[in-house]
């Protein structure tokens, strides 16, 4: 059974501090998305990667997959509280997306 | 607007009485997914349909339905709801098929059954 861990679980910092969340698994996935999911709505992609090493960027948010495509890490620079959700990924195998149980982050003003 | 749209976004029922939440977008995507959401849990898949007919079951399936008549439209059916059914439901669509496609998420429909 292929399984995606995030961690932490639960994340609350002060407005300007940086953070980074992980999503780690013992099998090698061909994609990993990155979702935010905001109270009372569905999860929105912020970002794919598929390749081992890349790194992509999105205003303040850094995501990288890792060499072996096996784990995953979203940096967050200078917290907003706009910022504020439950982050999920998902890794994609065999024509199914996996999906980690999220990291719910809150960001104090 | 693309959008996926969820009906009803909350549901309190009862133990056994049927009912369906219905789905619908407009983007003319080929893939659509059930998934339920339970703390601590994540998505778990229940239903997915790869095109109009064509569905199949995905992690937690037992004790749903779906049906794909025609591509906008995927609703999910409780026939005999039961309390561990209790969760918030999300419905998806992707253009393409294959795990590398993005997914749409509608807004949610939170269920209760007493």
């Amino acid at each position: 059974t292929q399984l995606l861990e995030q961690s932490p679980q639960f994340l609350s910092i002060q407005e300007g501090e940086n953070l980074t969340v992980y999503c780690n698994s013992s099998s090698v996935f061909s994609s990993l998305q990155w979702y935010r999911q905001e109270p009372g709505e569905g999860p929105v992609l912020l970002v794919t990667v598929v390749t081992g090493g890349e790194v992509k960027k999105l205003k303040r948010l850094t995501f990288q997959f890792g060499d072996a495509r096996k784990d995953s890490s979203l940096h967050i620079t200078a917290a907003q509280p706009g910022d504020t959700g439950l982050y999920l990924c998902a890794g994609g195998s065999n024509y199914q997306l996996i999906w980690g149980a999220g990291t719910k982050l809150i960001i104090k003003p | 607007e693309a959008q996926v749209t969820q009906n009803p976004r909350y549901l309190i029922t009862v133990t056994g009485k049927k009912l369906t939440v219905t789905c619908s977008q407009n983007m003319n995507h080929e893939y659509m997914s059930w998934y339920r959401q339970d703390p601590g849990l994540g998505l778990r898949q229940i239903y997915y349909s790869m095109n109009v007919e064509v569905t199949d079951k995905g992690d937690v399936p037992e004790g749903y339905k779906v049906s794909r008549k025609e591509k906008r439209n995927f609703p999910l059916i409780l026939e005999s709801p039961s309390p561990n059914q209790t969760s918030l439901y999300f419905c998806a669509s992707s253009a393409r098929t294959g795990p590398n496609s993005p997914l749409h998420f509608g807004n949610g429909t939170r269920l209760t059954v007493t």
